[in-house]
């Protein structure tokens, strides 16, 4: 069974930098069709996509973060890796990781497997 | 793409037929998932490619549609039911949710 776990601090200071690991286990990160997502759901409001990052290498960031998101993979760790620079008091949220897989139908794509999530603070 | 919602939340009985609509702005094709969320905890995938149901979730939840509008049907509603339910369109990037419906038991 896939299981996901993210991680990192929880109160980040304001213009300094958000570092999350998601943790994957019951399985390896670069298994064929395998992809990894982000998301992120500030405090009693909805979900945003953040990002994801396929098999292929390839990422795709939401525009919404102004170029500030990186999501990479240590395939040494079976972790994907999430950091978001210059985070100011809108990017206080819980972080989910999630795992991307791909349909039958060309790209099709769905989040079928989270992790708990991980509040994540930004305050001074 | 906005995806909207509607209802933003509604209030059933136990055994009721509950159905929400998600309504893109602009055509998705059947590039669309539905998710459940309890409070407090992460959303689960329920139904992806707007009707394909995902795999141990209940026959109770159905997904119809395709283009721009779409529903998700509870055919007999349960007390573990209650839950924010959320829908997602990865047609193209940013993908995006829907605000969410509140279900709500009377």
């Amino acid at each position: 069974q896939l299981q996901l776990q993210e991680s990192g601090p929880g109160l980040v200071k304001p213009s300094e930098t958000l570092s999350l690991i998601c943790s994957v286990s019951g399985d390896s990160i670069r298994r064929r069709n395998y992809n990894w997502g982000w998301i992120r759901q500030p405090p009693g409001k909805g979900l945003e996509w953040i990002g994801s990052l396929y098999y292929s290498g390839s990422t795709y960031y939401n525009p919404s973060l102004n170029n500030r998101v990186t999501i990479s993979e240590d395939t040494s760790k079976n972790q994907v890796s999430l950091r978001v620079s210059s985070v100011t008091a809108a990017d206080t949220a819980v972080y989910y990781c999630a795992r991307l897989s791909q349909g039958e139908v060309p790209r099709l794509y769905y989040f079928d497997y989270w992790g708990q999530g991980t509040l994540v603070t930004v305050s001074a | 793409i906005q995806m909207t919602q509607s209802p933003s939340s509604l209030s059933a009985f136990v055994g009721d037929r509950v159905t929400m609509t998600c309504r893109a702005s602009q055509s998705i094709s059947s590039y669309l998932s539905w998710f459940q969320q309890k409070p407090g905890k992460a959303p689960k995938l329920l139904i992806y490619a707007a009707s394909s149901l995902q795999s141990g979730v209940s026959s109770r939840f159905s997904g119809s549609g395709s283009g721009t509008d779409f529903t998700l049907t509870i055919s007999s509603l349960q007390l573990e039911d209650v839950a924010t339910y959320y829908c997602q369109q990865s047609y193209s990037t940013p993908w995006t949710f829907g605000q969410g419906t509140k279900v709500e038991i009377k």
